[in-house]
């Protein structure tokens, strides 16, 4: 059953604590997307990853860092620097070849205590 | 700087009433132009793009949406909505160059009412 898995799908943390949010895929996609989240401003970029061992910042990517160890892996870690980390975080992924359609996980919502 | 205005937060509409959900871009490049869906704490799935060709898009569920260059819009339309239509829609764009980014609208929730 190919697709994308977020885990866990419901996050709490208490302030100050560094969290990181899971993303699995096996589509064999080469390209992966960090989105956030937050009610009446759509999504927005947060990192994103072409191929393995390498990745960009997106629009918003301060308090976050990534990694990109595996084709099929691209991990979030929200960091104590990130001001505001409450909100809905989606990954997405893109397969190889034109332009097509990304594809998203089911989410992760992610609340500070 | 390419950007995408969803021009209605929210859109009440009765049961069996038809519906126009409005999207407008800003691009000063060519663009490829997408309408998602999102149920509630679920990720987002594609509901129909635009890549080229003609300019009249269709769902498999009946909606459709059309692009129009002159008037940067890529407007979702359908001739009528079911309660299960109740969702988020989301339009994107990306553009040749763009490494496949979407550049999101803030979204419109459509509520269908009985």
């Amino acid at each position: 059953d190919g697709g994308i898995t977020q885990s866990p799908k419901y996050l709490f943390r208490k302030e100050g604590q560094n969290v990181t949010l899971s993303c699995e895929q096996n589509l064999n996609h080469d390209a992966m997307y960090w989105y956030r989240q937050d009610p009446g401003q759509g999504l927005r970029l947060i990192y994103y990853s072409q191929i393995v061992n390498d990745f960009q910042k997106g629009d918003i990517a301060e308090g976050y860092s990534v990694s990109r160890e595996k084709k099929e892996s691209f991990p979030l870690t929200v960091t104590s620097a990130q001001k505001n980390p409450t909100a809905f975080y989606l990954c997405a992924t893109f397969g190889p070849g034109g332009v097509n359609e990304q594809f998203f996980g089911p989410g992760t919502r992610l609340t500070v205590l | 700087a390419q950007s995408v205005t969803q021009l209605d937060s929210q859109v009440p509409v009765f049961e069996e009433a038809p519906v126009e959900l409005r999207c407008n871009y800003s691009s000063s490049v060519s663009v490829y132009l997408f309408w998602y869906v999102q149920y509630p704490n679920q990720g987002l799935q594609l509901l129909l793009k635009y890549l080229s060709g003609s300019t009249l898009v269709e769902s498999i569920n009946g909606f459709e949406a059309e692009f129009n260059k002159s008037q940067t819009s890529f407007h979702l339309r359908k001739p009528s909505v079911h309660i299960s239509d109740t969702a988020e829609y989301f339009c994107a764009v990306t553009f040749s160059g763009g490494y496949n980014k979407l550049i999101f609208g803030a979204g419109t929730r459509l509520a269908v009412h009985p």
